[in-house]
């Protein structure tokens, strides 16, 4: 139980472009997901918390109008890069929390590596 | 500013040996402490800690908190070269409902 699933797990796009990330919680609902981004060698920064239905909390630093985050249901959240840029490249890793379990219990998903060209 | 420290940052054991892994924290209002391993993807969830004094383990993995003096650590015994990961230690703060990761202990276990 408690799988978590991202897709794409890969994407290379030109600059400019946009990007969309998908998150889903294939056995539980998550009240709460979270997104992260990992630079190499480096630990994972968290840059939003989304909760089903509401608009995204972000974190200090990071351009709410540059990553939208969608919560649309209690399955999914969306991350979606705008207008990517080659400094936008990295490893974006989304987790959910289940909604009958212990809160601060977090699955994280298999991750998707962006290069921006 | 919350702060969770891991140490050593990168270690290198003989299969076999046994390894002692390090997390200090310095997070206003605590709620518990969990330990990721990081293969090549993303972490995969160890334990959570949110007593003190209290051992969770699984197989050769240990874990045990101590919240008076502010961290936890991981022990793996009769390391084996699938051992070899980056671990992660993260805190959960009730004030943001968040983890807050440390940059991890690189662990490479070799024949």
């Amino acid at each position: 139980g408690a799988v978590v699933s991202q897709h794409p797990s890969r994407v290379i796009c030109k600059s400019g472009t946009s990007v969309k990330i998908e998150c889903r919680s294939l056995d539980f609902q998550a009240t709460t997901m979270f997104w992260y981004r990992q630079f190499p060698k480096k630990s994972l920064m968290l840059m939003a918390t989304s909760n089903e239905g509401s608009k995204a909390t972000y974190e200090q630093g990071v351009e709410k109008d540059k990553f939208l985050i969608n919560h649309a249901s209690l399955t999914l959240s969306t991350l979606t890069v705008t207008s990517a840029h080659p400094e936008d490249s990295s490893f974006y890793i989304c987790s959910a929390s289940p909604r009958d379990r212990y809160t601060d219990t977090q699955y994280f998903g298999p991750g998707t590596r962006l290069t921006v060209l | 500013e919350d702060k969770v420290v891991q140490s050593p940052l990168s270690l290198v054991v003989h299969e076999g040996d046994t390894v002692t892994l390090n997390c200090s924290y310095e997070v206003t209002n605590f709620r518990s402490l969990l330990w990721y391993k990081q293969e090549k993807k993303a972490p995969t969830f160890l334990f959570m800690l949110t007593s003190s004094g209290i051992e969770k383990k699984s197989g050769r993995l240990s874990s045990i908190l101590d919240k008076k003096e502010l961290f936890s650590i991981l022990n793996i015994t009769a390391t084996q070269t699938g051992d070899s990961a980056v671990y992660l230690c993260a805190v959960y703060t009730g004030t943001a409902s968040k983890l807050t990761f440390g940059t991890g202990t690189r662990l490479q276990v070799t024949l």
